[in-house]
C-alpha cells in the first residue's frame, strides 16, 4: 500500500485559502487519492476523491498531476470551523479487499 | 445517505470485563467493515478488516484473541473487546465500504473505551 507525507501541522486565518500538500511517490495504477476530515473524537468525515486531474465538489478542491506522486487539497475560504486534522489517503485491493492505512495527517488550524 | 452508527459512544468498564460495540451501516450494505483504534493526538491505526460472513482479517500486531471481530450480515458488525485492561483504553472507529467499484469508506462517530 502506497504511503502518504504529509505536512504535520499549518496554520491560517479565517478567509483564507489553504492548501494542503500529500506526497504519495509509491502510489500504484488502480490507487485512488481520497482526503477526510476529522474533529476531535469523531469519526473521519469524507472530503473528496480523485484519480487524476483536479476534482471539484462543494467544500473542496483536488489537484493531482499527471504523474500522480502527489496531490493537493484546496479548501476556499477558510473559517475556525475548518479547524481539524486532514488526512490524504490512498489505497488499492489487495487479496479483493480495499482498504486504507492512515498517515499522520495534517493538523489544521484556523485563526481568526 | 451512507450513514454509519456505532453503540455505545462510550463506555467505562472495569479492568478484566469483555465489552462489546457495535457498528451498523445505516442506509446501505455493507460488503466490507474496517475497524480502527485512535490514541490521543495519534491517527488512526487499522486494527482488522471483516468481510461479511467470513473471519475477519487481522493486522499485524493486532490479537485476533484479544479483539474478537464478527460480521453476521451486511450491516452490523461488533468489535469485542476480551478481558479489557487498562491499555486498551482508547478510541475505536468503524467504517463500512459500499461494494462494487466504490472506494470511499465511511466512518461511524466511534466509541470511547475507558478501563478501570
Amino acid at each position: 500500500l502506497a504511503k502518504t507525507t504529509q505536512p504535520i501541522s499549518m496554520d491560517s486565518y479565517e478567509g483564507q485559502e489553504v492548501n494542503i500538500t500529500c506526497s504519495h511517490n509509491n502510489i500504484a495504477t488502480n490507487d485512488y487519492i481520497t482526503w477526510y476530515q476529522q474533529f476531535p473524537s469523531q469519526g473521519p468525515r469524507f472530503i473528496i476523491q480523485g484519480y487524476k486531474t483536479k476534482v471539484t465538489n462543494e467544500v473542496a478542491s483536488l489537484f493531482i498531476p499527471a504523474d500522480r506522486k502527489s496531490s493537493t487539497l484546496s479548501l476556499p475560504r477558510v473559517s475556525l470551523s475548518d479547524t481539524a486534522v486532514y488526512y490524504c489517503l490512498v489505497g488499492a485491493s489487495t487479496s479483493g479487499t480495499y482498504k486504507y492505512i492512515f498517515g499522520t495527517g495534517t493538523r489544521l488550524k484556523v485563526l481568526a | 445517505g451512507a450513514v454509519v452508527s456505532q453503540h455505545p459512544s462510550w463506555v467505562i468498564c472495569k479492568s478484566g470485563t469483555s465489552v462489546k460495540i457495535e457498528c451498523r451501516s445505516l442506509d446501505f450494505q455493507a460488503t466490507t467493515m474496517f475497524w480502527y483504534r485512535q490514541f490521543p493526538k495519534q491517527s488512526l491505526m487499522l486494527m482488522a478488516t471483516s468481510n461479511e460472513g467470513s473471519k475477519a482479517t487481522y493486522e499485524q500486531g493486532v490479537e485476533k484473541d484479544k479483539f474478537l471481530i464478527n460480521h453476521a450480515s451486511l450491516t452490523l458488525s461488533t468489535l469485542t473487546v476480551t478481558s479489557a485492561h487498562p491499555e486498551d483504553s482508547s478510541f475505536y472507529i468503524c467504517s463500512a465500504r459500499i461494494g462494487g467499484g466504490v472506494y470511499e469508506q465511511y466512518f461511524g462517530p466511534g466509541t470511547r473505551l475507558t478501563v478501570t
